[in-house]
C-alpha cells in the first residue's frame, strides 16, 4: 500500500553539527517529494522539494537527496541551529491532488 | 497578510454537538485541502477540492461535510462530534495537483 515512513522518530544534534533525516517511501509511482518543517503550534511549512528526474537538490543550508532505486529520501541540514528544532515530515505526491505524509521526525538541537 | 487562514484556532465542545471550521486562502490557488493531525503528529489528508469540486474523500465519515463556496474558501462542518474527532485540523492550498501545500495555522478541536 502507499506509505511514507521515517527511520528515526527523534533526532538530537549539537548546535553547529549537520543533521540528516531519513525517509523511506513505498510507492514507485511517486514523482514529486517534499520536506516540511512543523514548529510547535504552527502548520507545516515547505522547506524543499525534488522531482523524480533529479537525485539531489540544494537550498539554503538544506539538501535533499533522492534514491529511487531503494526508494529513499533524506534531508540534510548544515550547521544546525536552535531554530531548526521542529518536527520534519517527508511527503510524496503522485499527482491526483493527494499528498501522503510520513510519520515525522522530531529534531532537537542542543546548544 | 496571512496566506491560508483558518478559524477558530481552538475549539472545545461537547460530544454530539455540530461545529464548523472556516478556511480562506488569498494565494489564488485552485486546490484546497483538509488534513487531520492526531496526537502522534501523524498528518493525513481528508479532502481535496479543485476549483470548488470534491476530488478526494479519504474514507472520512459522513459526519464531516466540506463546503467550497468559491476557490478561495473551504469550510469543514462536523456533525455529532465524537471523542475520536479530537485532533488538530489543517487547511491547506496548492496550485494544481502537484504543487507544494501551504498550510494554515491549524484548529485544535477538543471534544469532551
Amino acid at each position: 500500500g502507499e506509505s511514507v515512513g521515517l527511520h528515526l522518530p527523534t533526532l538530537s544534534v549539537q548546535e553547529g553539527d549537520n543533521s540528516i533525516i531519513n525517509c523511506a517511501y513505498s510507492n514507485s509511482a511517486s514523482d514529486y517529494f517534499i520536506w516540511y518543517k512543523q514548529e510547535s503550534g504552527k502548520g507545516p511549512q515547505f522547506i524543499i522539494d525534488i522531482r523524480s528526474n533529479m537525485d539531489k537538490r540544494q537550498g539554503q543550508r538544506v539538501t535533499v537527496l533522492l534514491n529511487k532505486t531503494v526508494k529513499h529520501l533524506s534531508l540534510q541540514i548544515a550547521a544546525t541551529q536552535p531554530g531548526d528544532s521542529a518536527v520534519y515530515f517527508c511527503a510524496e505526491n503522485t499527482g491526483g491532488f493527494k499528498t501522503i505524509f510520513g510519520a515525522g521526525t522530531r529534531l532537537f538541537v542542543k546548544a | 497578510d496571512t496566506a491560508v487562514s483558518q478559524t477558530p484556532k481552538y475549539l472545545v465542545t461537547q460530544m454530539g454537538n455540530d461545529k464548523s471550521i472556516k478556511c480562506e486562502q488569498n494565494l489564488g490557488h485552485d486546490t484546497m485541502y483538509w488534513y487531520k493531525q492526531d496526537s502522534k503528529k501523524f498528518l493525513k489528508i481528508m479532502f481535496s477540492y479543485n476549483n470548488k469540486e470534491l476530488i478526494i474523500n479519504e474514507t472520512v465519515p459522513n459526519r464531516f461535510s466540506p463546503k467550497s463556496p468559491d476557490k478561495a474558501h473551504l469550510n469543514l462542518h462536523i456533525n455529532s462530534l465524537e471523542l475520536g474527532d479530537s485532533a488538530v485540523y489543517f487547511c491547506a492550498s496548492s496550485q494544481g495537483q502537484r504543487g507544494r501545500d501551504f498550510f494554515g495555522q491549524g484548529t485544535r478541536l477538543t471534544v469532551v
